[in-house]
């Protein structure tokens, strides 16, 4: 199985701050890469695919970035919506494998 | 737009089998979709279980796959989730999802999850 290592798991911020998450592939998955925020009791939300595409309706202070083995998803001007938790996950071989969550709280 | 709606018991009986049907509407499960299962136990992240293609063709997670089966119903537009001899590590909440080519795979519809526990 492909290792998808997220880091960090937790990070602080305030509103408006600028975020960045990063997520290590175990092996080169090209641009396999996808971006997901879940809100607490809900279904997650696909942000970002291939790597650095927008998903329809994602607003543009999310933005996506990298290939091969290392990936950042940023967020610029952190919004009070935003403050939840974001997963990556490599959809290039199957299993189609997570990582395992940074969660983003209010300093 | 595609919508995806779990159902299914909501209490298994450890050893028992854990079966969960996704109902697709306002798109064919004939599409060129992969149909997906995705878990997550209380408090941790997301797991992926495995997929099918309308053809029948499965993916799963080797963790899983001497216990699960996934089936689609094109009669019924849906896709079903069969998991074995489970226990009490299987209480999750169980989403189905789909994923496409276009979005490199990426699953961009989901249900609103099901929470399934394990327990006598």
């Amino acid at each position: 199985d492909i290792q998808m290592t997220q880091s960090p798991s937790s990070l602080s911020a305030s509103v408006g701050d600028r975020v960045t998450i990063t997520c290590r592939a175990s092996q080169t998955i090209g641009n396999f890469l996808n971006w997901y925020q879940q809100k607490p009791g809900k279904a997650p939300r696909l942000l970002i695919y291939a790597a650095s595409a927008l998903q329809s309706g994602v607003p543009s202070r999310f933005s996506g970035s990298g290939a091969g083995t290392d990936f950042t998803l940023t967020i610029d001007s952190l919004q009070p919506e935003d403050f939840v938790t974001y997963y990556c996950q490599q959809s290039y071989y199957t299993p189609r494998t997570f990582g395992q969550g940074t969660k983003v709280d209010i300093k | 737009q595609v919508q995806l709606q779990e159902s299914g018991p909501g209490l298994v009986k450890p050893s028992g089998t854990l079966s969960l049907t996704c109902a697709v509407s306002g798109g064919s499960i004939s599409s060129s979709n992969w149909w997906s299962w995705v878990r997550q136990p209380p408090g941790k992240g997301l797991e992926w279980i495995g997929e099918i293609y309308h053809s029948g063709s499965t993916n799963y997670s080797p963790s899983l796959d001497s216990r699960v089966t996934i089936s689609v119903d094109k009669s019924k537009n849906q896709f079903s989730l069969n998991l074995r001899s489970v226990t009490a590590a299987d209480t999750a909440v169980y989403y189905c999802a789909s994923a496409d080519l276009n979005h490199y795979y990426g699953m961009d519809v989901w249900g609103q999850g099901t929470t399934v526990n394990v327990s006598s």
